[in-house]
């Protein structure tokens, strides 16, 4: 079985500074895939970055960085410099298995103060 | 491109009452799937698909019913709602790569249901 954990419901970061959301999985497959969606308030999901289970950088996206630790299990999604819209909930995804069934995280809800 | 079709975006049913969410995908994509998501707990997996004419369960499949006949298409049915069935639902779809992940989902925006 496959699962996502997200630890942190709710995090607050100065604008214009960095923060990380954590995210942790597991799963039997040896071949697996990670995401981070975003969901403003107006309630779209947003793709912002993929890692590959045997790429060998972390994966990066503009502002979006993805910190991978293969043997921790953990993928960790870096914001540098937050911006006031990156208020939202940001959610962890996995992809594995022959059916490559996605399972989302719990979501942690961030805000950005001015 | 209309990517992935919701709909409808509102409903409110009655307990017991039957209903059918849409969801049509216009990008050739071969897994299609339904979320549910509520307050606290995420997005779940209710039923997924690979394909026409293959479907699997998901974490929460108990109480929907779904049918893939087409590649395009892929609706989800209530067959008699209960008020523990009020959430937002998410139809996704992907494209799926032999031995590769890294197709993300596409969501629909999704259809707030509330069973009274």
């Amino acid at each position: 079985a496959q699962k996502i954990t997200q630890t942190q419901p709710g995090m607050f970061v100065q604008e214009k500074e960095a923060v990380t959301l954590d995210c942790t999985y597991d799963t039997s497959d040896p071949s697996y895939g990670l995401f981070w969606y975003k969901q403003p308030s107006s309630g779209e999901m947003i793709f912002l970055i993929y890692q590959g289970s045997y790429d060998q950088q972390n994966a990066t996206e503009g502002r979006y960085s993805l910190n991978f630790q293969k043997a921790r299990k953990s993928a960790n999604l870096v914001i540098s410099a937050s911006q006031l819209g990156d208020s939202a909930m940001y959610f962890c995804a996995m992809v594995s298995g022959g059916y490559q069934k996605v399972t989302f995280g719990i979501g942690t809800k961030l805000q950005v103060i001015p | 491109n209309a990517g992935v079709t919701q709909t409808p975006k509102f409903q409110v049913l009655k307990t017991g009452q039957s209903m059918t969410l849409q969801c049509a995908q216009d990008m050739n994509h071969e897994y299609m799937s339904w979320y549910r998501q509520d307050p606290g707990m995420g997005l779940r997996l209710i039923h997924y698909s690979v394909g026409a004419g293959i479907t699997d369960q998901g974490e929460v499949p108990n109480g929907y019913n779904v049918s893939r006949s087409t590649t395009e298409d892929f609706p989800l049915r209530l067959l008699s709602a209960a008020p523990s069935q009020t959430s937002v639902y998410f139809c996704a779809s992907r494209a799926l790569g032999q031995g590769k992940y890294n197709s993300p989902l596409h969501f629909g925006n999704g259809t707030r249901l509330t069973v009274t």
